[in-house]
């Protein structure tokens, strides 16, 4: 089945040490998005790639970086993990931007120790 | 994005119809309404969307009111297992041109009952 695939499903690092998490897609969709969902809140959008175009939401601190190699994959790269960052991390893909549905991996539960 | 309004959570029989009202009152013509669902520790799973119309797929129906200010999606026998946060998201639809976020509020905690 077509899918949106995140590994590790649970990610530990260390305050401080860089951790990437990834994501990746048999759908084929030009669009890929990474989301930051903390305990009890709803789901928040970080960045997206439209195909090689980055797109970065204003208030993304810049301590988050991500990189899409091609079209399936896309990573989500953080390069000095505070207390803060521990959070569920989103994958998520559209065919194409506006109006589209959007399909969301299984998350990746990062633990910030 | 139009902004809107969910119950914060409602409870449901097992094979009952879950009824999970949303309004959205400063909806533009151009927006549609959708439906996302989330599972504890799950990621967000797409429902259905409309634009005016009721819309019903295998999962969901959607009414929407014909000033199109409130919806209502309708799972007609709920089960144990939809058991999630349900999220109502107003948003533009393809001819917008522009790319738009999911604008995701805090969504109905809906509890299917044995």
């Amino acid at each position: 089945d077509a899918m949106v695939i995140q590994n590790p499903r649970y990610q530990v690092t260390q305050f401080g040490k860089p951790v990437t998490l990834s994501c990746s897609q048999t759908l084929n969709h030009n669009v890929m998005y990474w989301y930051q969902q903390k305990s009890s809140q709803a789901p928040k959008l970080l960045f997206h790639y439209y195909d090689k175009d980055f797109n970065n939401e204003a208030d993304t601190p810049d301590n988050f970086q991500s990189r899409r190699p091609n079209t399936s994959f896309c990573f989500l790269d953080i390069r000095s993990p505070g207390l803060g960052d521990a959070a569920m991390y989103l994958c998520a893909t559209s065919r194409e931007l506006a109006g589209e549905t959007q399909y969301f991996g299984p998350g990746t539960r990062l633990l910030v120790l | 994005d139009a902004k809107t309004t969910q119950p914060p959570s409602m409870d449901c029989a097992e094979g009952r119809a879950a009824n999970l009202p949303c309004n959205h009152s400063t909806i533009s013509g151009n927006e549609y309404v959708y439906w996302y669902r989330q599972i504890h520790s799950q990621g967000p799973q797409y429902i259905i969307h409309g634009l005016k119309n009721n819309e019903t797929n295998e999962m969901a129906s959607l009414i929407i009111t014909e000033d199109r200010k409130s919806s209502t999606l309708i799972l007609p026998h709920a089960t144990l297992r939809d058991t999630a946060v349900y999220y109502c998201i107003v948003r533009v639809g393809v001819s917008s041109g522009s790319a738009r976020q999911l604008t995701f509020g805090s969504g109905t905690q809906l509890t299917v009952l044995p």
